[in-house]
C-alpha cells in the first residue's frame, strides 16, 4: 500500500539540530526524497537517497534511511531561522513516475 | 538554466466553470507531472505525461484532463468547477522517460479559488 506519515510540527531553537520523521509502507520504493515548501510557493528539492542506501550527508541536511523499519529521518545541522517551512518526505513508487507524499511537518525557529 | 514555470499563478473562477493550466518544464525534460494540494487532503498525484503520452493516472474524476504538446509543454483542464477544486495545483518535470522514477522538479504552483 501507499501511506506515508509525518509527524506534523516541530518547533527548535536557532543553532540547534532539527531532525524531522517519516515513515512509510511501500517496501518496493526506489528513492524517498525530502522536499521544502515555504508559505505560497512550490517544492524545493532539497535531497534524496536510493533504497539501498542508509545515510547520505549534503552540507548541513542528513538523511538517514532505515529500511527495515520503513523509516526516513532528516536531520538539519545549525537550523536557522530561514529553515523555518514545511518539509515532506516523498517516496517513489517502483516503475511509475509518481510520488507519494507525507502530510508535512511544519518546522517553526525561533530565535 | 530556467526552472519549471506555471501560468497563470492565480485563478479565480466560479462553480460550473472550467480552467486550463499551464506548465512549460525545465529545458530538456520530457516528463511532466501534476499535483494537486489541498489542506485537507494534502499533495495528491493528478498524471504524469511522457513524450505527449500520458503515462499514468491518479484517483481523480474525468473532469479533470491533460495533454502534452510536442515541445514538451503540459496543460491541464478542469471542467464543471466544483468548490473543492480549490487547490494548489504543482507540476513537475523530470528527464527519465523509461517509466523507471527520476527526480522531480516543481513550478510554484498554480492557485485555483472556485467561488
Amino acid at each position: 500500500g501507499e501511506d506515508v506519515e509525518q509527524s506534523l510540527f516541530l518547533s527548535v531553537r536557532e543553532g540547534d539540530s532539527s531532525v524531522i520523521n517519516c515513515t512509510y509502507t511501500d517496501s518496493s520504493s526506489t528513492y524517498l526524497y525530502w522536499y521544502k515548501q515555504e508559505p505560497g510557493a512550490g517544492l524545493q528539492l532539497l535531497t534524496y537517497i536510493f533504497s539501498n542506501m542508509d545515510m547520505k550527508q549534503d552540507q548541513r541536511l542528513t538523511v538517514l534511511l532505515n529500511k527495515k523499519d520503513k523509516h526516513l529521518s532528516l536531520r538539519i545541522a545549525d537550523t536557522q531561522t530561514g529553515d523555518s517551512a514545511i518539509y515532506f518526505c516523498a517516496e517513489s513508487i517502483r516503475g511509475f513516475q509518481k510520488l507519494v507524499f507525507g502530510t508535512g511537518t511544519r518546522l517553526l525557529v525561533s530565535p | 538554466k530556467a526552472g519549471v514555470t506555471q501560468t497563470p499563478r492565480y485563478l479565480i473562477k466560479t462553480r460550473g466553470q472550467q480552467v486550463t493550466l499551464s506548465c512549460s518544464p525545465i529545458s530538456g525534460h520530457r516528463s511532466v507531472s501534476w499535483y494537486q494540494q489541498t489542506p485537507g487532503q494534502g499533495l495528491q498525484f493528478l498524471f504524469e505525461y511522457f513524450s505527449e503520452t500520458q503515462r499514468n493516472k491518479g484517483n481523480f474524476p474525468g473532469r479533470f484532463s491533460g495533454r502534452q504538446f510536442s515541445n514538451s509543454r503540459s496543460e491541464m483542464n478542469v471542467s464543471t468547477l466544483e468548490l473543492g477544486d480549490s487547490a494548489l495545483y504543482l507540476c513537475a518535470s523530470g528527464t527519465r522517460g523509461t517509466g523507471a522514477t527520476d527526480t522531480q522538479y516543481f513550478g510554484p504552483g498554480t492557485r485555483l479559488t472556485v467561488l
